[in-house]
């Protein structure tokens, strides 16, 4: 079966500091990636999909990069980090039809 | 956008009731898609349906979709205190599998 491993859980960082978010797939090979973004009580937002390595789609320009430097693996980055980056980050993948998810990050920017 | 809008933004019942939400969405789809977050973790998969079909079941769940009125409802029926989550619906675009979340219900059966 396919899953998605993600770290760290939880992240505090300082505004203005640099992010890196790392994601890696188990289970199966070429699979689409996507990190996505929510707001507390809220539903996901996408942020960057890849259909393989080095291809990355952006959906909303922001503060934030995408990085797939290898089959199963998709890396969430900032060079600097706004107040309005906070949230739960959660990386996903999907072969077929179906999405599976990691578990999250929550990132809190102080 | 394709962006799926779920309705009611929260619901609560009694244990053994049944939770009935809703979808809408903007856009043709290919597939319709339930999603359950419980609190603080990533999402798990539950059910799809495809555009050319009408309901569909599995265990306790019954989807349907009327593709008119772009619209889909998830009915979980004898709900139990552990069904207790948020739920999702996203619906898929024709290329690259890119998945549009609504907003999601957020379910709380009460022991």
């Amino acid at each position: 079966s396919q899953t998605i491993h993600q770290w760290p859980a939880t992240l505090v960082q300082p505004v203005g500091s640099p992010l890196s978010l790392e994601c890696t797939v188990e289970g199966t090979s070429n699979p689409n990636l996507y990190w996505y973004r929510q707001a507390a009580g809220r539903g996901l937002q996408l942020l960057f999909y890849s259909v393989g390595i080095g291809q990355i789609s952006s959906e909303v320009p922001q503060n934030l990069s995408a990085s797939r430097p290898q089959d199963r693996q998709f890396i969430l980055s900032s060079k600097k980090l706004l107040l309005s980056d906070s949230g739960f980050y959660l990386c996903a993948g999907s072969r077929r039809t179906e999405q599976f998810f990691g578990p999250g990050t929550r990132l809190t920017v102080l | 956008s394709q962006q799926g809008e779920e309705d009611p933004q929260a619901l609560s019942i009694q244990e053994g009731e049944n939770a009935t939400m809703n979808c809408s969405y903007k856009t043709s789809i290919n597939n319709l898609q339930w999603y359950r977050q419980n609190s603080g973790r990533g999402l798990v998969h539950l059910i799809l349906i495809r555009s050319n079909e009408r309901e569909k079941h599995s265990g306790r769940l019954r989807v349907t979709l009327d593709t008119s009125k772009k619209s889909s409802s998830l009915l979980i029926t004898a709900s139990r205190a552990a069904d207790t989550a948020s739920y999702f619906c996203a619906t898929d675009s024709y290329n690259f599998n890119k998945f549009y979340f609504g907003s999601g219900t957020k379910l709380n059966v009460k022991p």
